[in-house]
């Protein structure tokens, strides 16, 4: 199993370029997390899919941010404009997605992807 | 409306002693779930622990365990015998049971751990 892989590791935009991220989740995951990391605001939920469909986007900024799961093996979020406040490590994760179980509320997170916008 | 507090931004102790990390939480929610979270220097986040809100029995993986008190919000995490190796940032992390559709955690800022040879 090899865990949430997230690409590319690091990614560097100028101002107003686009970003996307890309992220595959675990095997057999049917939900696939958001996060983004930064010093200020610590873990910020982003978005949140089951079985592909989006369930829950409040943390989402209206504007220039999206996400999609086009499949069940993986997960892009997209910026668009990117401007320096949008630098930080974004983080996706995936767990089973039914019951109460540890095993099944666990969130498995990936490595990140550090955006830096010059 | 969820939140998750932790007050201490870094701690330092000597290794084999035993460290306790505070949280506390809001929730409107009678049911909810409470996770602890760790953060290598490598970013890499990893799961600890988890206590459930309608369990009384504190719970218990390894040298980690924690300190539930419902009544006050609070979710301490203890670490035993701590090793350098436990250096790293360590989160909490709140799901409401109830809270719809959503399983979304919601993560405290996070406490530093510094542990000392």
């Amino acid at each position: 199993n090899a865990g949430v892989i997230q690409t590319p590791r690091h990614k560097v935009t100028g101002k107003g370029q686009e970003a996307t991220l890309w992220c595959e989740p675990i095997s057999g995951h049917s939900a696939v997390f958001w996060y983004r990391q930064t010093i200020v605001q610590g873990l910020e939920f982003l978005t949140y899919f089951r079985n592909q469909a989006p369930i829950d986007d409040s943390g989402m900024p209206k504007e220039r941010f999206s996400a999609q799961m086009p499949n069940q093996s993986h997960s892009t979020l997209k910026i668009q404009s990117t401007q320096p406040q949008d630098s930080a490590v974004y983080l996706c994760a995936s767990s089973l997605d039914w019951g109460l179980g540890t095993s099944q509320n666990t969130l498995y997170f990936g490595a990140g992807t550090r955006l830096s916008v010059l | 409306a969820q939140k998750v507090t932790q007050t201490q931004t870094s701690i330092s102790v000597m290794e084999k002693t035993t460290v306790t990390m505070d949280c506390v939480y809001e929730t409107q929610d009678s049911s909810y779930f409470l996770f602890w979270y760790k953060q290598t220097a490598s970013g890499e986040i990893v799961f600890l622990i988890r206590q459930d809100s309608y369990k009384k029995e504190n719970a218990t993986v390894g040298h980690y365990s924690l300190n539930f008190q419902k009544p006050k919000s609070s979710i301490g995490l203890i670490i035993t015998a701590t090793q350098i190796e436990d250096s790293a940032v360590y989160f909490c992390a709140m799901r409401e049971r109830g809270a719809g559709n959503t399983r979304k955690l919601i993560f405290g800022l996070g406490t530093t751990l510094q542990v000392q040879p």
